[in-house]
């Protein structure tokens, strides 16, 4: 139990077009799912955390023009890089907090995204 | 100060040997404390949960003292599968944020 899958799994993209990433919980409901982002040999850092029918409170730093986030369901988180750039290239992952009463994430298999 | 530190290694270790890693963290209202464990160009999966009094699976420990601010995991009789990133997980009481180290890196030598 408790698979997160994400898609697409890579993607690359010419400059300034924008991507959207999906989040989903495949066999339970997720009412926090969650952003983060890994640049080659650093650790994951938070972008974002994304509640079901709420806006995503996003951290320090982290633009929510140019990343929008939308969880539109229970088992559904998108994010979308608008307008990217080759600094926007990067290892995304998501991951869906499993039960209201605990602090267990599990983690989608990331996206590597691109930016030519 | 990070608000979660490791060090990152490499730690290169022949097979079947004894490795342990240490994590520190800054924040004292840290409420829960895990091991995950990342291959390269992965995602993170769970390794364990760290509890206070300390808990065994297999040939993994994991170590939480509140006092010193760290957590520790011990791995014994290592194998060439365990070659992989250990990354400590904080998270903040009240918060359900994850703070990452920045992972330890093993890599276990035939």
């Amino acid at each position: 139990g408790a698979v997160v899958s994400q898609h697409p799994s890579w993607v690359i993209c010419k400059s300034g077009t924008s991507v959207k990433i999906e989040c989903r919980s495949l066999d339970f409901q997720a009412t926090t799912m969650f952003w983060y982002r890994q640049f080659p040999k650093q650790s994951l850092m938070l972008m974002a955390t994304s509640n079901e029918g709420s806006k995503a409170t996003y951290e320090q730093g982290v633009e929510k023009d140019k990343f929008l986030i939308n969880h539109a369901s229970l088992t559904l988180s998108t994010l979308t890089v608008t307008s990217a750039h080759p600094e926007d290239s990067s290892f995304y992952i998501c991951s869906a907090r499993l039960a209201v009463r605990t602090d267990t994430q599990y983690f989608g298999p990331g996206t590597r995204l691109t930016v030519l | 100060r990070k608000e979660v530190e490791q060090d990152p290694g490499p730690f290169n270790v022949p097979e079947g040997a004894t490795v342990a890693f240490n994590c520190t963290y800054s924040n004292s209202a840290s409420q829960s404390f895990f091991w995950y464990r990342q291959d390269c160009r992965k995602e993170p999966k769970l390794l364990m949960s760290v509890y206070s009094s300390g808990n065994e699976d297999g040939r993994f420990t994991a170590q939480l003292n509140r006092a010193s601010q760290y957590i520790s995991l011990l791995i014994r009789d290592s194998k060439l599968s365990d070659s992989a990133t250990y990354l400590c997980v904080v998270v903040t009481s009240g918060t359900y944020k994850y703070i990452f180290g920045t992972g330890t890196r093993l890599k276990v030598l035939a």
